[in-house]
């Protein structure tokens, strides 16, 4: 596609419950990353993708978050046992090689209640 | 660590008048520098970037920004607003070389008024 897409672009779970949040990256963009976007607040970098393996996790909260990008392009973000404090926007960006220009999809909007 | 803060979390201005988002930025070395664009339902968009070389940077839609170190600051400006400006703006700094790992500030809502 065009740009980078993210599915669903809104999710609402209860409590408790695992939720699986899909980015599709610019075709032949190496590099991959998520944000993720609380109420009033700026981008928070959660993790970086180089190829399959992720180069940085370091933002990722806890062990309830995890994220995968088996073959090197779609990367999907898991997030188990969610609580209210998840809710948030989660974005995904990507960029031809790690250094380049990044590209933000629309974000998924997840709601726990 | 770097930190990035933008002074004012609304700003409006009359359509046709100065635009003016601060941003200050905290490292002990220049960072790279950037603004980004957040319309409604939409993603974030790169407005300008400053790496190196003129500290004057022109981005899209009129808008440019001056990287100054001494006052540790990438103001964003805009001579006359339009209403088509209105939207939320987003400072943000990443470490020379690296990656994109930005560090992005609160962001300013930016209301254009008749």
């Amino acid at each position: 596609g065009a740009g980078v897409s993210q599915t669903p672009s809104n999710k609402v779970t209860e409590k408790g419950k695992y939720v699986e949040l899909r980015c599709d990256p610019i075709s032949g963009h190496t590099a991959l990353y998520w944000y993720r976007q609380s109420l009033g607040q700026g981008p928070e970098f959660l993790i970086y993708f180089q190829g399959t393996g992720a180069a940085d996790d370091s933002g990722l909260p806890n062990d309830r978050f995890f994220a995968v990008r088996p073959e090197g392009s779609v990367s999907t973000l898991k997030i188990q046992r969610t609580e209210r404090g998840d809710s948030a926007v989660y974005l995904c960006a990507s960029s031809k090689q790690e250094n380049t220009e990044a590209f933000f999809g629309q974000g998924t909007r997840l709601t726990v209640v | 660590a770097q930190s990035v803060t933008q002074l004012g979390s609304h700003v409006s201005v009359s359509e046709g008048a100065l635009v003016l988002l601060r941003c200050n930025y905290s490292s002990s070395v220049p960072p790279y520098l950037f603004w980004y664009v957040q319309y409604p339902n939409q993603g974030l968009q790169l407005l300008l970037k400053y790496t190196t070389g003129a500290t004057l940077v022109k981005g899209i839609n009129g808008f440019e920004a001056e990287f100054k170190k001494s006052e540790t600051s990438f103001h964003l400006t805009k001579p006359s607003a339009h209403m088509s400006d209105a939207a939320e703006y987003f400072c943000a700094v990443r470490p020379l070389g690296g990656y994109n790992k930005l560090i992005f500030g609160a962001g300013t809502r930016l209301a254009v008024h008749p």
